[in-house]
């Protein structure tokens, strides 16, 4: 139990299809982050909320929606998916300072068909 | 810009026989160096924070250590449950809190 938890584990969706990745942390945090992870690939950074405000999108396309209620709460919704979306979806937060450690969610297995 | 590199990309090891995975890294002033493990189809998990050169950490078979351009992740006698991708991260000065991650070292022990 790392203090951030993702659900779904596991998503099969077809490209016509809209669902959403859910995170919350349990560790007093203020930094959120999305990352994706391909097969055989290093993490890639999607986006980045601090207290609730998006930081960093590093180009990802408009398909994934992100959304940051609340500093312990993050989203993202996905709709007209690729099959090269199908990937590990992880789920990171830390306080948002720096030399803070990150800690990361199980992660959502996402296959899209 | 930040880099970090992972030697090797790949590492097979008989059980009990030790060696040292590398993270060389770049950045404009160190805040913060991360070790993770991470297991097939799992989110990395956490092993070490290094704040400073000449500081050292340790968990069980695992030992972290940090100079001023690197990292190394010692693994004494492991075993194969020590078998994972372990992961390298960086956080530089200038206010940024986002780390910078490498490639990874995947690593097999033998039985």
């Amino acid at each position: 139990e790392t203090g951030v938890t993702q659900t779904p584990r596991h998503l099969v969706m077809g490209m016509t299809n809209k669902k959403s990745l859910k995170c919350e942390q349990h560790l007093g945090h203020n930094a959120m982050y999305w990352y994706k992870q391909s097969a055989k690939k290093p993490l890639e950074l999607m986006f980045v909320y601090n207290f609730k405000e998006q930081t960093e999108n590093n180009s990802v396309p408009s398909r994934f929606s992100p959304e940051c209620p609340n500093s312990s709460h993050l989203f993202l919704h996905l709709h007209t998916l690729q099959p090269e979306d199908s990937a590990l979806y992880l789920c990171a937060s830390n306080r948002g300072t720096e030399g803070n450690t990150i800690y990361f969610g199980e992660g959502s297995w996402l296959t899209v068909v | 810009e930040d880099q970090v590199t992972q030697s090797p990309e790949a590492l097979r090891l008989q059980e009990g026989e030790s060696s040292s995975l590398n993270c060389s890294y770049t950045v404009s002033g160190l805040r913060g160096l991360f070790w993770y493990r991470q297991d097939p189809g799992k989110g990395p998990e956490f092993l070490f924070t290094l704040y400073s050169a000449g500081e050292e950490k340790e968990k069980e078979r695992l030992k972290a250590t940090l100079t001023k351009k690197e990292s190394f992740l010692h693994i004494t006698a492991p075993k194969p449950e020590d078998s994972a991708t372990y992961l390298c991260a960086v956080q530089a000065s200038g206010g940024s809190y986002i780390p910078t991650f490498g490639r990874g070292t995947s690593l097999i022990v033998h039985p």
